[in-house]
């Protein structure tokens, strides 16, 4: 069965720093792989997708994510974090060819200082 | 566009009260998905449907009822709620079976008491 696996439940950076979120997958072949984030009182927005091809996907916001087969990580990154980046970021699995529902990880936290 | 709507935001609720949360979609799209959202517990599929008229179950679908009867809209009932719905609930939509990605609508925040 996918399951996936996001270790930091809290992360706080300070502005301008750089950010990195790690998420990890369990499934037996290369899966979807997805990076959300939801703002305060909103719904999840869609960061980034990969589902094949150059392993380092670029997404909105100035994020990038990196597939990593050997390690099964889908680990999100950004060089210089904003104050408006503060929100909660959930990484997702899909499973090719099966019905597609996604599972979710418990998110991570993004809290940014000043 | 509108993209995915939820009526209604917001909604309290005694013990053993029913009620439906509508989720509307304007994309054409094939697939819609109910979660709920609980604190450390990420997001947790209740039901979902493959088409219009289909639904099936997801993680935890107990106590919970659905209907697709258009294919822009997709209910999710509550017969009888209990505290443990206390919760926030989120519609998704997905276009077809080749494309992966899913959309999401701004919730409903419910309490049970």
């Amino acid at each position: 069965a996918q399951s996936v696996t996001q270790p930091d439940i809290h992360i706080t950076v300070s502005e301008g720093a750089s950010l990195e979120l790690r998420c990890n997958y369990s499934y037996g072949a290369t899966p979807y792989l997805f990076w959300y984030v939801q703002s305060p009182g909103q719904g999840l927005q869609l960061l980034l997708k990969y589902f094949s091809g150059d392993t380092l996907v670029q997404g909105i916001k100035g994020f990038e994510a990196e597939f990593k087969r050997s390690q099964s990580s889908f680990n999100l990154r950004k060089p210089s974090v904003h104050w408006s980046d503060a929100a909660e970021y959930f990484c997702a699995v899909g499973a090719p060819g099966s019905q597609g529902n996604l599972i979710f990880g418990k998110g991570t936290k993004l809290s940014v200082k000043p | 566009n509108a993209g995915v709507t939820q009526t209604p935001k917001f909604r309290v609720l005694k013990t053993g009260q029913s009620m439906t949360l509508l989720c509307a979609q304007d994309m054409n799209h094939e697939y819609m998905y109910w979660y709920r959202q609980d604190p450390g517990m990420g997001l947790r599929l209740i039901h979902y449907s493959v088409g219009e008229g289909t639904t099936a179950k997801g993680e935890v679908p107990d106590g919970y009822n659905v209907s697709r009867l258009k294919k822009q809209n997709f209910l999710l009932g509550l017969e009888s709620a209990a505290p443990s719905q206390t919760s926030v609930y989120f519609c998704a939509s997905r276009l077809r079976q080749e494309s992966y990605e899913q959309y999401f609508g701004p919730g409903t925040r419910l309490t049970v008491t």
